[in-house]
């Protein structure tokens, strides 16, 4: 099955841009799509597709795709932002899902 | 607004079943896919499988020889059971919705997790 890379850390400037990225080949057909997860709580997804939101979640928050990399991007980072974020696609050759390994984010 | 809840024991002893239960409130589990996900402790989410409500299942190949996911759509529920848990298998255990799609697939609602630790 496909697998999903993600930097394990990430560190950003409170009320400066952070982009979190997820690599895979799986991602140069279909969209990641990435979640929040704050300690002790259930993941909330924040952005899938091209680049949608679901509701409640802050328009900093935002998605591209080039090539075989997705990327998160937090514009304004927030002190509430610091959570660990996971991207998950459709895997290449199947109907399986594949997560990300995940990013931790920290704001400093 | 729709909303998952996990049920089932929090301890199980090595070689036997895990068992849990979501239920699903506020919407319909039918036309629906349903999913499991777990997440050792510190580490990260691991995609166990997924059914729809008319019974179809897909698996993660590591544990497709282990796992099986029902559907009680009369109880607007979804079980999961793992056979001949081992101390690898302790983790908070997660249902999600899954909306599959051709261009990609995503979880839009998560329980809020049970921890389950396989332990003598």
């Amino acid at each position: 099955s496909s697998e999903l890379t993600q930097d394990p850390a990430v560190s950003v400037a409170l009320g400066q841009t952070v982009r979190i990225t997820c690599q895979g080949d799986s991602l140069r057909s279909y969209y990641a799509s990435w979640y929040q997860q704050k300690p002790g709580q259930a993941p909330v997804l924040v952005i899938y597709g091209s680049n949608n939101r679901p509701s409640g979640i802050p328009d900093r928050f935002s998605g591209s795709s080039s090539g075989s990399t997705s990327s998160l991007t937090i514009t304004g980072a927030q002190a509430e932002d610091e959570a660990d974020y996971y991207c998950n696609s459709r895997d290449n050759s199947a109907n399986d899902v594949v997560f990300g390994g995940g990013t931790k984010l920290t704001v400093l | 607004q729709v909303q998952l809840q996990e049920s089932g024991p929090g301890l199980v002893k090595p070689s036997e079943t895990l068992s849990l239960t979501c239920t699903v409130s506020g919407g319909s589990i039918n036309s629906y896919y349903w999913s499991w996900i777990r997440q050792p402790p510190g580490k990260g989410l691991e995609w166990i499988g997924y059914t729809y409500s008319s019974g179809s299942t897909n698996f993660h190949p590591s544990l497709k020889s282990r796992v099986t996911i029902s559907t009680d759509t009369s109880k607007n529920q979804f079980s999961l059971k793992l056979y001949s848990v081992t101390t690898a298998d302790t983790a908070v255990y997660y249902c999600a919705r899954i909306r599959r799609e051709s261009s990609g697939y995503r979880f839009d609602y998560w329980g809020q997790g049970t921890l389950v630790t396989v332990s003598s």
